[in-house]
């Protein structure tokens, strides 16, 4: 399975932009990269997700890099409800065992300052 | 939509006793998991299935069981209770046939806090 890495915490002023940073070096080339945050005392919730290009959807964007071992979630407006830890997971879809399994780390604790 | 669903909202047990925790989703999701997450620390999982009546053992599978007679629940079970089974335990779905979707885009319940004294 690949590695990551991300930062411990994070801080942000409320309604700026935010940088999450992480690194997977040792990415396999079908796995796909995931992003899911946990709100306090809730379940994780999935937030975005990409191969090689970079994407947008309503909720954040994703920037990978083009060797693919690393990449940036951006939050383009920070608000106090985006304070949550954030999660960057490797993941293979298909039916094989363990393609389907996410695996957590910390992640990055993220607080948004009023 | 409900979504992810999860039964008791919180627990707690003294060692040796048993419980079952209830996941339902009404997603019509092929896929169910269960996951634990101790204080600090990410999600684990525990079993999963790919199916009605099929199951399969996760990270940390000890001293659990799981069941899916139906499609969309999917049953925790803890025969006997410890105190290291003291955690939040999270339930998770994904993938319909009908309306697709990734494998591991997973959609998570609320979580149950079990505490065993």
């Amino acid at each position: 399975d690949a590695k990551t890495t991300q930062p411990n915490s994070m801080e942000s002023n409320e309604e700026e932009p935010v940088h999450l940073p992480c690194n997977h070096s040792t990415i396999s080339g079908t796995d796909y990269i995931h992003w899911y945050r946990q709100l306090p005392s809730q379940g994780p919730e999935y937030v975005i997700h990409g191969l090689t290009s970079n994407v947008n959807n309503r909720m954040a964007s994703l920037a990978i890099a083009e060797d693919r071992k690393s990449s940036t979630l951006i939050l383009h407006r920070a608000t106090l409800r985006d304070a949550a830890v954030y999660y960057c997971i490797p993941g293979r879809e298909g039916s094989g065992a363990g393609s389907y399994q996410l695996t957590f780390g910390k992640g990055t604790k993220l607080s948004v300052i009023p | 939509n409900a979504g992810v669903t999860q039964t008791p909202k919180f627990r707690v047990l003294k060692t040796g006793q048993s419980m079952t925790l209830l996941c339902a989703q009404d997603m019509n999701h092929e896929y169910m998991y269960w996951y634990r997450q101790d204080p600090g620390m990410g999600l684990r999982l525990i079993h999963y299935s790919v199916g009605e009546g099929t199951t399969a053992k996760g990270e940390v599978p000890d001293g659990y069981n799981v069941s899916r007679l139906k499609k969309q629940n999917f049953l925790l079970g803890l025969e006997s209770a410890a105190p290291s089974q003291t955690s939040v335990y999270f339930c998770a779905s994904s993938y319909s046939r009908n309306s697709g979707g990734r494998t591991d885009t997973q959609y998570f319940g609320p979580g149950t806090r079990l505490t065993v004294l």
